[in-house]
């Protein structure tokens, strides 16, 4: 069965100490592996896509990157307004199956 | 350009009502997407639309609930007999025929079953 693990639940921060959140998946060929943003009282806004083990994509103050079993979120240098909850998900067949979500708060 | 958009944001029913939830797609987007957010839980995929083709409604959690899409484009939830544990956040996305996959999600439709 696909599953998708995120680690850790939550995380606070002070601002400018990076970090790195944790996405553990099973799935039966992977066929993307997605990185989304969600405020509260909003939908999730995409991130980031990786398709293949070694890959990595960055956007501003994030990296993530991606191993056949796992995928990081590192945050380098976070600032108050990073503070959200950060969603992994995995696609399978015609749908994402998503983590739980970590919980980020960045304090000033 | 527009983003997914839904209606209503909120929506206060009570037991036993019936209740529609409206989405419209991003413009061009073939592929269209409901999600359930429960507290404290992930997004539980519930159906999914592509072009002409059926719907697949394998993650709808009962026959009380169904989905269909206009024209290819807009699309409507209906929960019917409205139960307490469906009260839920209720997520559309849409994403475009190039084969990116990348799900673009509306702002949700908040629905709270008294």
């Amino acid at each position: 069965e696909d599953q998708v693990t995120q680690s850790p639940e939550a995380l606070r921060l002070q601002e400018g100490e990076s970090s790195s959140l944790n996405c553990s998946y099973t799935v039966s060929g992977l066929r993307g592996l997605f990185w989304y943003r969600q405020d509260p009282g909003k939908g999730p806004e995409f991130l980031f896509t990786l398709y293949s083990a070694g890959e990595e994509k960055e956007k501003e103050r994030l990296k993530a990157t991606l191993t056949k079993k796992e995928s990081f979120l590192h945050i380098t240098a976070p600032k108050p307004e990073d503070s959200a909850t950060y969603l992994c998900a995995v696609r399978s067949t015609n749908k994402l199956i998503f983590g739980t979500g970590t919980l980020l708060a960045v304090q000033p | 350009g527009a983003g997914v958009s839904q209606s209503p944001s909120n929506k206060v029913t009570e037991k036993g009502k019936d209740v529609e939830l409206r989405c419209d797609p991003i413009s061009g987007h073939t592929a269209l997407y409901w999600y359930r957010q429960s507290l404290g839980q992930g997004l539980e995929f519930l159906i999914y639309f592509q072009g002409n083709s059926a719907p697949d409604k394998s993650g709808l959690p009962s026959d009380r609930f169904s989905a269909e899409r206009t024209g290819g484009s807009v699309s409507t939830l209906t929960i019917q007999r409205t139960q307490q544990e469906d009260s839920a956040v209720y997520l559309c996305a849409s994403s475009s025929p190039s084969g990116a996959d990348t799900q673009y999600f509306g702002p949700g439709t908040r629905l709270t079953v008294l």
